[in-house]
Parts: structure tokens; C-alpha cells; sequence
């Protein structure tokens, strides 16, 4: 079992909509979650990060811990085509682990 | 304010070449990496270094090796490059633990 999963995509939204990715993963000693954002040709930059259950805000973004479900999810407010990426859900497993990703999810944000 | 660059951006070699890729950080992290982007796989670690004298291998170490060279450079070679080697190649770096990783801009290496 890979130990962050993203399933289902490419995921497709009308520009000002909500988009919902989703991310769960298998080591329940994991502390700290990313999300990551990767235009095409382009290296990932990190957008959100989140180390205690529930939310966290930061304009437009919000990211959702819930360690009991094993899942992190990021909402985009308003989204806009310039939204348009892959977006890779990335975790620490554990101490002394090292930052494992899931395989990205891509977003099209359509005018 | 450069934070990780990476050389070269494109590289085309011949199955069998050898080469290095360089990464140099000027944020003073003790934490560095090298990972491999394929479609439909991901990210995945091949060495990292958690401090300047130290090495260890990652997920799909084999047909490559490193240098810690010091705290800001750590390189990746490809000893006899394979056609299974073409990837992205990006490095890494971060101060500790916790904290996110900074991406340098990526090597596109084909080999043919």
C-alpha cells in the first residue's frame, strides 16, 4: 500500500467554484502534511502546511487535517484558471522520515 | 535570492554515459535531496543528506550515487546511464524535519 494516496482526477471546475482534493495516507504516526503545487514544466512550491487537526486558512486556501480519518484535504475558494496545476499531497511519515508524496492530482479551472 | 539552482536544466546523454548533476542551496539548510519525477509515479527520493558529512539512500537509489560536497552542494552521478534513468531529477533542501521542502527548478534528463 503506497503511503499517500490521491485518487480519482483530473479534476475539472467552473472558474469561482469550490475545488475539493483530497489525500489520505497509512502511517498514523505522521506529523506533518504539505501540499504542494506544480505548474506544468515548472518544480513544486509549497502552498500549505499543517501539523494539528482542522483547519487552516490562508486566502483562498484552506487545509483540513483529521489524523483519527488519516486524511488532509486543501479547498480553493474561488477558484481561477490560473488555479490550473497538479497539486501533490506530501507527508512526513514519522521521525527521521523523509517528505513522501502522493502522485498529484491536476486541477483545470475552466473560464 | 537564488535558494536551490540546479545545472544543467536539459541534458541529453547516450546509454552507457556517465554525468553530474549539481545542486547548490544559499539558505543555510543542513538537509538536502534528490528526487526523480515520472509520469503516473510521482515524486520519489533517491539519496538524501541530513547534514554535510552524511549520505543515505532513498526509495530508487540503484545506478546512482552522491556527494555531500559541503553544506550548500550536493550532487547526483549517473555512473553508466540506462533509458530507465530518463526523468525529471529535482533536488532539495529544508532546515529541518518539519518543514517543507524548497524545489530547485529540475534537470530534464533523457537517455537515449
Amino acid at each position: 500500500q503506497k503511503e499517500v494516496e490521491q485518487n480519482s482526477g483530473p479534476l475539472s471546475v467552473p472558474e469561482g467554484a469550490i475545488a475539493s482534493l483530497n489525500c489520505t495516507y497509512s502511517d498514523r504516526g505522521s506529523q506533518s502534511f504539505f501540499w504542494y503545487r506544480q505548474y506544468s514544466g515548472k518544480s513544486p512550491e509549497l502552498i500549505m502546511s499543517i501539523y494539528s487537526n482542522g483547519d487552516k486558512e490562508d486566502g483562498r486556501f484552506t487545509a483540513q487535517l483529521n489524523k483519527a480519518s488519516q486524511y488532509v484535504s486543501l479547498l480553493i475558494r474561488d477558484s481561477q484558471p490560473s488555479d490550473s496545476a497538479t497539486y501533490l499531497c506530501a507527508v512526513i511519515p514519522g521521525a527521521n522520515s523523509k517528505l513522501t508524496f502522493g502522485k498529484g492530482i491536476t486541477l483545470s479551472v475552466r473560464p | 535570492n537564488a535558494g536551490v539552482t540546479q545545472t544543467p536544466k536539459f541534458q541529453v546523454l547516450k546509454t552507457g554515459q556517465s554525468m553530474t548533476l549539481q545542486c547548490a542551496q544559499d539558505m543555510n539548510h543542513n538537509s538536502m535531496y534528490w528526487y526523480r519525477q515520472d509520469p503516473g509515479m510521482g515524486l520519489r527520493l533517491i539519496y538524501y543528506s541530513a547534514s554535510e558529512g552524511t549520505t543515505d539512500k532513498g526509495e530508487v537509489p540503484n545506478g546512482y550515487n552522491v556527494s555531500r560536497l559541503n553544506k550548500r552542494e550536493f550532487s547526483l552521478r549517473l555512473e553508466s546511464a540506462a533509458p530507465s534513468q530518463t526523468s525529471v531529477y529535482f533536488c532539495a533542501s529544508s532546515e529541518a524535519g518539519t518543514i517543507g521542502y524548497t524545489f530547485g527548478s529540475g534537470t530534464r534528463l533523457t537517455v537515449v
